[in-house]
Formats: C-alpha cells, structure tokens, sequence
C-alpha cells in the first residue's frame, strides 16, 4: 500500500459543484501539504498543516479551503468548482527530520480533477 | 519570494547517451535546498537528488548529477547513459532552509524528457 494516499484518483464534476479530495498517509509525519498542477506551471502551493491545529495558506488558496481531520488526515475541498480548477492535485508529507532527509516530500499518486 | 526557472519546456536524447536538464532560480536566502523531482506517465513524483546549498560538493546519484552554480544561481541536472525509464517530466525545486513554514518548495514550470530507443 502507498504511504499517501489520495482519493479520487480521478474525478469529473460540474461547475458549481462541491467537491473534496481526501489525503491519508501512513508515514507518521506531522507536516501535510496540498498542491496544484497545471502544465507550464509546475506545482503550486494550495494549503499547508503543521499539525491538527495548525493551518496555513499556500500562493493560491482562493477557492479552497482544507480540514486536518486527523494526523494523518488531510482534505481540499473545492466549495464551488469552476473550470479553472481543473488540474491535478498532491498531496505530500514530511517530517520534522524526514525520514530520507531533511526537507524531503512524500507525494500521494495524484487526483486528477475535471471541471465542466 | 524565490523563483524558480527551467527554461526547456521539452527535450529528447537517444538512449545510452548524456542529456543536461537546466534550472535557474532566484533567493536573497544563503541558505537553502535544491531538488530535482521526476514524474513519469504514472505521475507519480520521485525525488532523483539533492543538493544542499552550504555543501560545495556537487550532490551524486548513480546515473544521475547535479552542476551546482551558487554564485549564477544556476542548479542544471546531467543524466548520464540515459534509459527508456528516464522518460518523464522532471521538475526543478527550492527549499529554504530550516524554514519555520516546514518543507515548502517552490517548483520550476518542468521539463519534458523523451529518451528515444
């Protein structure tokens, strides 16, 4: 089993539509991340997590909001979809030391999200 | 605020031969992180290398290296004798480091590699 995990893999919804994208991971670590994906773009920042109470916004997080329901669990939710949010979604999480290294993320396998 | 910059949108070697992939990015930090992360047709992100800033030693993996430039801001990817399975995007990316805001990395645009038989 992968140690994030995202679901959906893939989803198609409707322009006003409310969605959520779910994270799990089994690494044990603290610190959760949500990214974006879009081509010519790279990865860019959406929210981020410390801990269960500690949340933060990321370059672009108008739009999104996020729960940390648990350590090991971290939702997007998109309130009301539009096009533009099209894109592919990540996951990642690190630790305070990181295991394989200081700083290094551990990405979930992607949610491809469609909006029409 | 960093950037980061990789100005190759795509690029294609044949197989078994040596391609350089480049990046460029923008700090007034000393300090800090720089990786190079694949993603292959799975889309999966794998990390490939890192290179600590402080170290001036260019950071190692297998067929895999880094041209560390810190004066030019310059942090380039060699692939050496490259394989079928280097197909991918690769994505350079910046790390502060020991950031309070944890591991946030600011990511290049990408690069398109097609290893060619």
């Amino acid at each position: 089993d992968a140690d994030v995990t995202q679901t959906p893999r893939n989803r198609i919804t409707k322009t006003g539509k409310r969605i959520m994208l779910e994270c799990s991971q089994t690494k044990g670590h603290d610190r959760m991340y949500w990214y974006r994906q879009d081509p010519g773009l790279g990865l860019r920042l959406i929210y981020y997590s410390f801990d269960v109470k500690d949340i933060n916004k990321g370059e672009i997080s108008d739009g999104y909001s996020v729960s940390r329901q648990a350590q090991a669990k971290f939702s997007l939710s998109l309130e009301s979809a539009i096009p533009n949010q099209t894109a592919l979604y990540f996951c990642a999480t690190s630790g305070i030391t990181g295991t394989g290294g200081f700083g290094e993320l551990f990405f979930g396998e992607g949610s491809r999200l469609t909006v029409l | 605020a960093q950037t980061v910059t990789q100005s190759q949108p795509e690029m294609s070697v044949q197989e078994a031969e040596t391609v350089t992939l480049s990046c460029t990015y923008d700090t007034s930090e000393s300090n800090y992180y720089l990786f190079w992360y694949k993603q292959p047709p799975s889309r999966q992100m794998i990390l490939v290398i890192r290179q600590e800033a402080y170290k001036q030693q260019n950071a190692t993996e297998n067929r895999f290296s880094v041209n560390f430039q810190k004066a030019a801001k310059s942090f380039s990817l060699k692939i050496s004798d490259s394989q079928l399975g280097d197909t991918a995007m690769y994505f350079c990316a910046f790390m502060k480091h020991r950031s309070t805001s944890g591991s946030r990395l600011t990511f290049g645009e990408g690069t398109q590699l097609t290893v060619n038989p």
